[in-house]
């Protein structure tokens, strides 16, 4: 069975610090790894990741994979009280014509005080 | 610009009674269209995904079914709400093809008393 594990279940850090969120997955016929934000409601998106090694950053984030040990870890620097959120992390199987079929960790829950 | 409404916000509803979740895309051609769930303190679980009209295919046996009667319209209903049917409802969209970015709508709090 497909299997995506998020580490640590919540976080709670002060402004400034650099927080590290992990994923790990067991997923047959992997395509992408994906990372979204999730604040109140709809999630966001923040990065894809399909090759090992290659570093995707944004701003304060940034986001790497490694395909041969499983795991993806977000990265985010410089913390603000605006990045409290669950950061969902999610991996897309292949399968026939049907794309867009993602197994969802069950998040990380990151609060940043003052 | 694409945008994606999702209806009610929320929702209260009893046991037994039926239910109709409607989600529209706009700005957008045949789209693939999705139904997630998210229960308290989980991530999301996928429930239904249609790749076109008419074409809806199920991930996990339960109470709901889905509908797509029109391109760009996406519909969760059951006939019988359960408890365990409460929980946050999610529908997204992507363009076909491997999946880059997944849209998502606002959401629908369902709630089973």
């Amino acid at each position: 069975e497909d299997k995506v594990v998020q580490s640590p279940l919540s976080l709670v850090v002060h402004e400034g610090d650099t927080v590290t969120l992990n994923c790990s997955y067991e997923v047959t016929n992997f395509r992408s790894l994906l990372w979204y934000k999730q604040e109140k409601k709809a999630p966001t998106f923040l990065f894809m990741l399909t090759s090992s090694g290659i570093e995707k950053k944004s701003g304060r984030l940034s986001s790497i994979l490694d395909k041969k040990e499983l795991f993806s870890i977000l990265n985010i620097t410089a913390t603000q009280t605006g990045d409290s959120a669950v950061y969902l992390c999610a991996v897309e199987y292949a399968g026939g014509t049907s794309y867009g079929k993602l197994t969802f960790g069950q998040g990380t829950i990151l609060t940043v005080h003052p | 610009s694409q945008t994606i409404h999702q209806w009610p916000a929320t929702l209260v509803q009893p046991v037994g009674s039926p239910l109709s979740l409607e989600c529209t895309v706009e700005g957008t051609s045949n789209p693939n269209l999705y139904w997630y769930r998210q229960a308290a303190g989980r991530g999301l679980q996928l429930l239904f995904y249609s790749v076109g009209i008419g074409q809806i295919s199920s991930e996990v046996p339960q109470n709901l079914s889905a509908s797509r009667p029109q391109d760009r319209q996406f519909i969760l209903s059951s006939k019988k709400l359960l408890l365990s049917d409460s929980g946050f409802y999610l529908c997204a969209w992507t363009v076909g093809g491997p999946i880059g970015e997944l849209f998502f709508g606002e959401g629908s709090r369902l709630t089973v008393l």
